[in-house]
């Protein structure tokens, strides 16, 4: 079967830095994003991979390694407003995404 | 305005009844989505339709149909409602073309009593 596995929680500090895992193991792979998703709101988009390695925008970076089937979304400086969950999708052969449940990301001041 | 709406927003209703979510967009984009969001799980697909004419199930289709109105409308419906079906309801949407990138509605809260 297909299946993507993240963290359920996570805590951080305020203008720490987090990194947020994710596995997959998927029938094919197309890409992988990662979502932000406030409580209560719609998820909305943060990155997209599809080849190997790091990719930086602002505060937010991604990286994947599509050998381990592995990809982490790095956030630095963190602020109170990034408090939210963060989804892990892979999209897969048949150009379907497969999302993970989801990491909640607590901040602390 | 939202470039992609959905209605109505929250929504207490009881078992057996019939439930209608509508979702529109204003992006011009051909593919449409349904999806259900519950604590501890991740987003299911429930429907998607790439075009008017073209209407695909999800992986937990049973229990709901869709209507693809016009490139713009697309409707979710529980003919019978029941209380597993109590959920957050996304409507989704992403270009021909494109990364994949899905653009979502703000949310519909269903609670089936």
């Amino acid at each position: 079967g297909q299946n993507i596995d993240q963290p359920t929680e996570m805590t951080a500090t305020e203008g720490a830095i987090v990194q947020i895992n994710c596995t997959y193991q998927t029938s094919g792979f197309n890409g992988l994003f990662w979502y932000q998703q406030h409580a209560g709101e719609a998820p909305t988009f943060l990155s997209y991979n599809v080849l190997d390695g790091l990719e930086e925008k602002g505060r937010f970076s991604s990286f994947l390694s599509r050998s381990k089937g592995y990809s982490y979304l790095l956030l630095k400086e963190l602020q109170m407003k990034d408090s939210a969950s963060y989804l892990c999708a892979v999209m897969d052969s048949n150009y379907q995404l497969i999302w993970g449940a989801g990491t909640k990301l607590i901040i602390k001041p | 305005d939202a470039d992609v709406t959905q209605t109505p927003r929250n929504r207490i209703t009881k078992t057996g009844k019939r439930i209608m979510l509508e979702c529109s967009q204003t992006k011009g984009h051909d593919r449409m989505y349904w999806y259900r969001q519950d604590p501890g799980l991740g987003l299911r697909l429930i429907y998607y339709s790439f075009d008017v004419k073209d209407i695909n199930k999800g992986e937990i289709s049973d229990g709901y149909s869709v209507s693809r109105q016009a490139q713009a409308k697309f409707s979710l419906s529980l003919e019978s409602a029941i209380p597993n079906q109590t959920a957050l309801y996304f409507c989704a949407t992403t270009g021909e073309g494109d990364t994949g990138e899905l653009f979502f509605g703000e949310g519909s809260r269903l609670t089936v009593l």
